[in-house]
């Protein structure tokens, strides 16, 4: 089946600090992948997504990389701020289109 | 584009009453989703429709809750009778045909007292 497993949190870092968030997907089809972000008493909203394998998504300084072989799309971020406090969650579509799956959330809190 | 439009943004109620969630989705986006998300379950998905016509409602928990699409600029989800454990945020989400992205709306707390 599809499904998509990512890291419990909260991750809480110091301004600056490097940011990594696993996530590993299973899919019966050939997924594209997505990291969604949710910022207080907001909506989720795309950050970044990659369609197929070795693709890197990319935006507003974080990336993550389709990796195929070990069916993973971990997020990263170089150098975190406060405003990237937030929730975020990574999405398969499975490989069949609209219907999104999403993992349970990571909750990110950066300190100053 | 106004985006995904949802009303009311909160919405407090007794126990046993009635209550109807409405969305307006983004323009000439075919696909819409009902989402609920709750610290417990997280975010599952209750129902999509494409084209007006639903699709999958596996994820609807019981026979209280129904949704509608009458056109293509609206749909409601009620819940009747609500219960203390329906209290949660419920938002709306679109998308274009042929695209994955969706583009959520700002979500309706619901707290049932």
């Amino acid at each position: 089946g599809n499904s998509v497993t990512q890291m419990e949190g909260p991750v809480t870092l110091s301004e600056e600090a490097f940011l990594t968030i696993n996530c590993t997907y299973t899919a019966t089809g050939y997924p594209s992948l997505f990291w969604y972000v949710q910022y207080p008493g907001e909506g989720l909203q795309l950050l970044l997504k990659a369609t197929k394998a070795d693709d890197k998504g990319s935006n507003k300084g974080f990336e993550a990389t389709y990796r195929k072989e070990t069916t993973s799309f971990h997020l990263e971020k170089g150098s975190v701020q406060v405003s990237d406090s937030a929730v975020y969650f990574c999405a398969s579509d499975g490989g069949y289109g609209n219907k999104l799956v999403f993992g349970a959330g990571t909750i990110l809190r950066v300190k100053s | 584009d106004a985006g995904v439009i949802q009303s009311p943004r909160h919405e407090v109620t007794e126990m046993g009453q009635e209550v109807t969630l409405r969305c307006k989705p983004i323009s000439g986006h075919d696909y819409l989703f009902w989402y609920r998300q709750t610290m417990m379950r997280g975010l599952e998905l209750l129902i999509y429709f494409n084209n007006n016509v639903p699709i999958d409602d596996s994820g609807m928990p019981e026979d209280r809750f129904s949704a509608k699409m009458p056109n293509a600029s609206f749909s409601t989800l009620k819940i009747q009778p609500s219960e203390p454990r329906d209290s949660a945020v419920y938002f709306c989400a679109s998308s274009p045909a042929g695209a994955n992205r969706q583009y959520f709306g700002p979500g309706t707390r619901l707290t049932v007292t």
